[in-house]
């Protein structure tokens, strides 16, 4: 089963508007990464935050982390036309060194 | 650094054919990952290795499937015999040390018909 599952499964807004997405995962982590994945290609590293964090900012990436209730949210600000693509969560499990993702996002920005 | 290489990155064969997707994960990187990716059940982890060695291969479907890492840089996944339930993107992915990021191939898009 999936560690990881993302809301909302889509989301489509204007170009300009910032973009949420949340994610919630089930068991103990070590840490908690974002992904991007263009249509047909793989998936690309956006950010990681360690269980002990509670926000990570990368350019116009904003992560949050609450571990007491198991869920995590990637902002993304002043969207772009570029930024459409599926966002994933990943949970690097504590004890394990496997990396499990949820089902993700399909973001859309409509220029 | 290349990146994580796979091939082929696509594939169409006959249910019943055995088939073999490739993996060179970047060099010095000790974790390989092998993704199933469907539109139905998303993005499933089959095996990972650590050091060459398989750790957890929970996610294989069947014994139809099966993975090896010979070397520290190749791995190969086999489907024998192929179905077309089996039709899918599979990712490969490799990483460093633990609790980093993981760093994916560009999939090898399958078509079992």
């Amino acid at each position: 089963s999936q560690q990881g599952e993302e809301d909302p499964q889509a989301l489509s807004i204007q170009e300009g508007e910032n973009a949420t997405m949340n994610c919630s995962y089930k068991t103990s982590i070590n840490n908690l990464q974002w992904y991007r994945q263009n249509s047909g290609r793989g998936l690309v590293h956006l950010i990681l935050i360690r269980s002990n964090e509670r926000e990570k900012h990368s350019g116009r990436l904003r992560v949050t982390l609450d571990t007491s209730k198991k869920s995590s949210s990637l902002l993304i600000t002043a969207s772009r036309a570029a930024d459409t693509a599926s966002y994933f969560c990943a949970t690097d499990l504590q004890g394990a060194q496997k990396l499990v993702f949820g089902q993700g996002t399909r973001l859309t920005i409509n220029p | 650094d290349a990146g994580v290489i796979q091939s082929p990155r696509h594939e169409v064969t006959e249910m019943g054919q055995e088939v073999t997707l490739r993996c060179k994960p970047i060099s010095g990187h000790n974790s390989l990952f092998w993704y199933r990716q469907t539109m139905m059940r998303g993005l499933e982890l089959l095996i990972y290795f650590n050091n060459n060695v398989p750790i957890d291969d929970s996610g294989m479907p069947e014994d139809r499937f099966s993975a090896k890492m010979p070397n520290a840089s190749f791995s190969t996944l086999k489907i024998q015999p192929s179905e077309p339930r089996d039709s899918a993107v599979y990712f490969c992915a490799s990483r460093g040390d633990r609790g980093t990021e993981a760093f994916f191939g560009q999939g090898t898009r399958l078509t079992v018909v």
